[in-house]
């Protein structure tokens, strides 16, 4: 497709359990980028890849979070153990690294019960 | 650390023009975006500004950036009840050779018919 795409566009878990978050960016972009949206707050930046450099965690909320980007394209977001404040929409968004303007993804939106 | 701040409420009726505002306290931004969330949708980029620029327009869009002061406002002429929606304002920065991006917590825009 012409867009950042990402699935599933909801999930719904219970505490303790692990999800997966996937993340298509537009073909050709080489920065992708991990946020998350919670209920009356702004963005959180989680995570950036830039090519094939090291992605930078600093945003990370705790170790039970990760990512991971395969072949320089599609990522997966993996939260361990999910809390009930992990609920929340996380967003995906991926630039061409040329000019930094990003474009985002629909989100997924999780709910931990 | 860095933030960006937004009013959270807007209301105006429709055909004035709507002015929301932002400020950051970042100064080695780079880029500053407005994107625009309408309801159970992703964030859609509206326009963004260098740093070094003052003043950006597109269509009915008008983008003011006071580096001196760190406020930056979106004005949309002619505001249309299709303009609800929440618009995030957003800075990146490059720190250590990576970028660092945050959002403002958005202004809700209420068009009035």
């Amino acid at each position: 497709g012409a867009g950042v795409s990402q699935s599933p566009s909801n999930k719904v878990t219970e505490k303790g359990k692990d999800v997966e978050l996937r993340c298509d960016p537009i073909s050709g972009h080489t920065a992708l980028y991990w946020y998350r949206q919670s209920l009356g707050q702004g963005l959180e930046f989680l995570i950036y890849f830039q090519g094939n450099s090291a992605p930078d965690k600093s945003g990370l909320p705790s170790d039970r979070f990760s990512a991971e980007r395969t072949g320089g394209s599609v990522s997966t977001l993996t939260i361990q153990r999910t809390q009930q404040e992990d609920s929340a929409v996380y967003l995906c968004a991926s630039s061409s690294g040329l000019d930094e303007t990003q474009y985002f993804g629909p989100g997924t939106r999780l709910l931990v019960l | 650390g860095e933030d960006v701040e937004q009013s959270l409420f807007l209301s105006v009726r429709e055909g004035d023009s709507s002015v929301i505002n932002c400020t950051y306290t970042d100064s080695s931004s780079t880029y500053l975006y407005w994107y625009k969330q309408e309801p159970g949708a992703g964030l859609q980029l509206l326009t963004y500004i260098f740093s070094n620029m003052d003043m950006k327009q597109d269509q009915r869009l008008t983008v003011l950036l006071n580096k001196k002061d760190k406020h930056l406002s979106l004005r949309i002429a002619d505001t249309q009840t299709g303009d609800s929606a929440i618009y995030f304002c957003a800075e990146s920065s490059l720190t250590s050779g990576t970028y660092k991006y945050i959002f403002g917590t958005g202004t809700r825009l209420k068009v009035l018919a």
